[in-house]
């Protein structure tokens, strides 16, 4: 099992809609989450970190489920520059020298 | 100049070539890492410094050859590629404290052609 999978798309969505990603993780004991935003030929970049309480930011909703594993990336009223590639990024315990990469969802927002 | 910078941007290079990747960080942090991202594939770690000590090596190739002189600077020294070399090369930086990652900054990346 990978161990962080995320359903690597596309999602085609029009402008104004909502859309959601999901992510599992596979090491119960990971300690830090985070979701990542990479464009076309560029390097990744931090979007937000995820918290179990749950946070936002702006458009941006992200959720940490512990028991379930499982982490995702809620966008509202997607817009034209959303159109990207998302990754989800977990910190195993004990490896806190390294982040663990998904291999990303690509969103399209199209007009 | 703040944040990660990594030179040269583009890099093709002959399978017999020497040449060798710099990337510096601006931001304090105290560990770096070198990734690998070749297309449609996810981030592949290479290496991991802390404090300027190697602390991981991800089965890497030993034509790959990293080197860190001081916190702040990171170099990938390449030898002898392979075409399925070709890739994009990210250098990252991140703070550690208290066994947590606070998260990575990335610099732009070199992308690296083997002829």
């Amino acid at each position: 099992r990978k161990e962080v999978e995320q359903d690597p798309g596309p999602f085609n969505v029009p402008e104004g809609a909502t859309v959601a990603f999901n992510c599992t993780y596979s090491n119960s004991a990971s300690q830090s989450f985070f979701w990542y935003r990479q464009d076309c030929r560029k390097e990744p970049k931090l979007l937000m970190s995820v918290y179990s309480s749950g946070n936002e930011d702006g458009r941006f909703t992200a959720q940490l489920n512990r028991a379930s594993q499982y982490i995702s990336l809620l966008i509202r009223d997607s817009k034209l520059s959303d159109s990207a590639t998302y990754l989800c990024v977990v910190n195993p315990l004990g490896g806190y020298n390294k982040l663990i990469f998904g291999a990303g969802t690509r969103l399209a927002v199209h007009p | 100049e703040t944040g990660v910078t990594q030179t040269p941007r583009h890099l093709v290079m002959g399978m017999t070539n020497k040449k060798s990747l710099k990337c510096e960080q601006h931001l304090g942090h105290n560990a770096m890492y070198w990734y690998k991202q070749s297309a449609k594939k996810p981030l592949e770690l290479m290496f991991v410094y802390s404090l300027e000590e190697r602390v991981e090596n991800n089965s890497v190739p030993s034509r790959f050859s990293p080197e860190c002189p001081n916190s702040s600077h990171l170099f990938l020294h390449l030898h002898t590629l392979q075409p399925e070399d070709s890739a994009l090369y990210l250098c990252a930086s991140s703070q550690v404290r208290g066994g947590a990652n606070y998260g990575y900054t990335f610099g732009s990346g070199t992308r690296l052609t083997v002829v």
